[in-house]
C-alpha cells in the first residue's frame, strides 16, 4: 500500500500565483486533514474532511480551499500564494478508534512550499 | 496559555542515557494522547499511544497523570538512531478538529 501520497513535494511559486497540492490515500479512511508546518512550529490544521462531500475549516483556513469530491483524494488550492504561504504541508488521514475516541493519523510525505 | 506545551530542547544526551519529556495540556476533557516522532524534513510517524495505565514498548514508556494534565516519554538506553524530534498530541475530544499538536521536543542522541 503506498498509503498518502502528496505532489509536489516541492514548488516554487511567485506571489499572487495559484496552485493546487494533490493528496490521495489508498487506505479507505473516511478523515483527512490538510497542516502546515512551519520551521519549529508545531502543525496547524488549515482543513479537514470527514468524508466525500464534506469539509470543514481548521485553525489557519485563510488563502486557501479544499474539495472531497472522492474518499481517496483531497486537494488544497492556493489562490493568490503570499509570502505567508511558505511552509512545509503535510496531508493526513486517519481512522477513528471508536472505543477510545481516538484518531490515529497517517501523513503523506510533506509538500515543501516557497512563495517568493 | 498553549493547547499543548513542550519543552524545545535540544536535550543532547550520551548514547545508553535515559532521556524524558514532559508535556503539559490545557483542556482538562482532552480524551487520548499520543507521542509522534519526526525526522528532520520528514513526516510525523506515530510513536505510540499513551494509555491511562501507562504503558511501554521496547526502550520507550509513555505516562499520563490527568490530575496534573501531563504526559510523558521516556527513553531507556537512547540510541543515536532516537535523535528526532517528538511531538505531543492531544485529541481532546471525538470532533476531527480536536487534534493539537505541540511544538515538539528536540532530542540529539551523541555518540
Amino acid at each position: 500500500n503506498a498509503g498518502v501520497t502528496q505532489t509536489p513535494k516541492f514548488r516554487i511559486l511567485k506571489i499572487g500565483q495559484s496552485m493546487t497540492l494533490q493528496c490521495t490515500q489508498d487506505m479507505n479512511h473516511n478523515y483527512m486533514y490538510w497542516y502546515r508546518q512551519d520551521p519549529g512550529m508545531g502543525l496547524k490544521l488549515i482543513y479537514y474532511s470527514v468524508g466525500a462531500g464534506i469539509t470543514d475549516k481548521g485553525e489557519v483556513p485563510n488563502g486557501y480551499n479544499v474539495s472531497r469530491s472522492t474518499t481517496e483524494d483531497f486537494p488544497l488550492r492556493l489562490e493568490l500564494a503570499a509570502p505567508s504561504q511558505t511552509s512545509v504541508y503535510f496531508c493526513a488521514s486517519s481512522y477513528f478508534e471508536g472505543a477510545r475516541g481516538a484518531n490515529v493519523l497517517t501523513f503523506g510525505a510533506g509538500s515543501r512550499l516557497t512563495v517568493l | 496559555r498553549k493547547e499543548v506545551e513542550q519543552d524545545p530542547g535540544p536535550f543532547n544526551v550520551p548514547e545508553g542515557a535515559t532521556v524524558a519529556f514532559n508535556c503539559t495540556y490545557s483542556n482538562s476533557a482532552s480524551q487520548s494522547f499520543f507521542w509522534y516522532r519526526q525526522d528532520c524534513r520528514k513526516e510525523p510517524k506515530l510513536l505510540m499511544s499513551v494509555y491511562s495505565s501507562g504503558n511501554e514498548d521496547g526502550r520507550f514508556t509513555a505516562q499520563l497523570n490527568r490530575a496534573s494534565q501531563y504526559i510523558s516519554l521516556l527513553i531507556r538506553d537512547s540510541k543515536l538512531s532516537d535523535s528526532a524530534t517528538y511531538l505531543c498530541v492531544v485529541n481532546s475530544g471525538t470532533g476531527r478538529r480536536a487534534l493539537t499538536f505541540g511544538s515538539g521536543t528536540r532530542l540529539q542522541v551523541q555518540p
